[in-house]
């Protein structure tokens, strides 16, 4: 399905490779941020968030490293496979009622 | 199993009538929100609700109404559908406002 843009940046992988999405975001106050995955046709999926007293966090084959002085945030993703291939979001929580989605990054993992 | 539904999934419609795009989460989340996301421009909000009784205009609100009667229940409804409403629309949950959100599958609609 079409649920996500045509002209997104792309990260094309090698399967078994680490990835790297980077997020540049806009507001210094933010103080929450999050990472979503959106495979073709489904909605946006919860993969890790971090705190702005933190600066990196790590779950299961994910990092998220996050760069207050430069208000950038980063995935990192530990051998790559071909089932994490989708859109990937940052979002930041400038500390508002509701989250600001960056445009996404499409990742494609070759076999 | 507990999460966010949407319905339909998908629906044709044509342009001019009223439809309303549903959506229930069993969480007991207390905020909630609509998106609409096309081609090239991302997810972008239509309105949202901090908690049952309030309701919030988001970034692209016109030809749009929501309800927040009750803590599980966000209808989305179009008064009278124009092609440009033409879009896949995601419903969203958050314990409180500005918690990490929860997505529901999505409801692709075509207005012809």
């Amino acid at each position: 399905g079409e649920s996500v843009g045509l002209h997104l940046p792309t990260l094309s992988v090698q399967e078994g490779d680490n990835s790297i999405i980077n997020c540049a975001y806009s507001n210094s106050a933010s103080d929450y941020f999050i990472w979503y995955k959106q495979e073709s046709g489904k909605g946006p999926q919860f993969i890790i968030d971090i705190r702005s007293n933190m600066d990196k966090r790590q779950g299961q084959r994910v990092t998220v490293l996050l760069n207050k002085t430069v208000k950038h945030l980063s995935l990192q993703i530990a051998a790559t496979q071909p089932g994490d291939s989708a859109v990937y979001f940052c979002a930041e929580n400038n500390a508002g009622n509701m989250l600001t989605f960056g445009g996404g990054t499409r990742l494609m993992v070759k076999p | 199993i507990a999460g966010i539904t949407q319905a339909p999934t998908s629906q044709i419609l044509a342009a001019g009538r009223r439809m309303t795009l549903r959506c229930t989460q069993d969480m007991r989340h207390n905020a909630m929100y609509w998106y609409r996301q096309d081609l090239g421009l991302g997810l972008r909000l239509i309105h949202y609700s901090n908690t049952a009784g309030t309701t919030g205009k988001g970034e692209v609100p016109d030809g749009y109404s929501v309800s927040r009667a009750n803590t599980d229940d966000f209808p989305l409804t179009l008064a009278s559908a124009v092609p440009s409403q033409t879009s896949v629309y995601f419903c969203a949950s958050a314990r409180d406002p500005g918690d990490g959100y929860t997505f529901g599958s999505g409801t692709r609609l075509t207005v012809v």
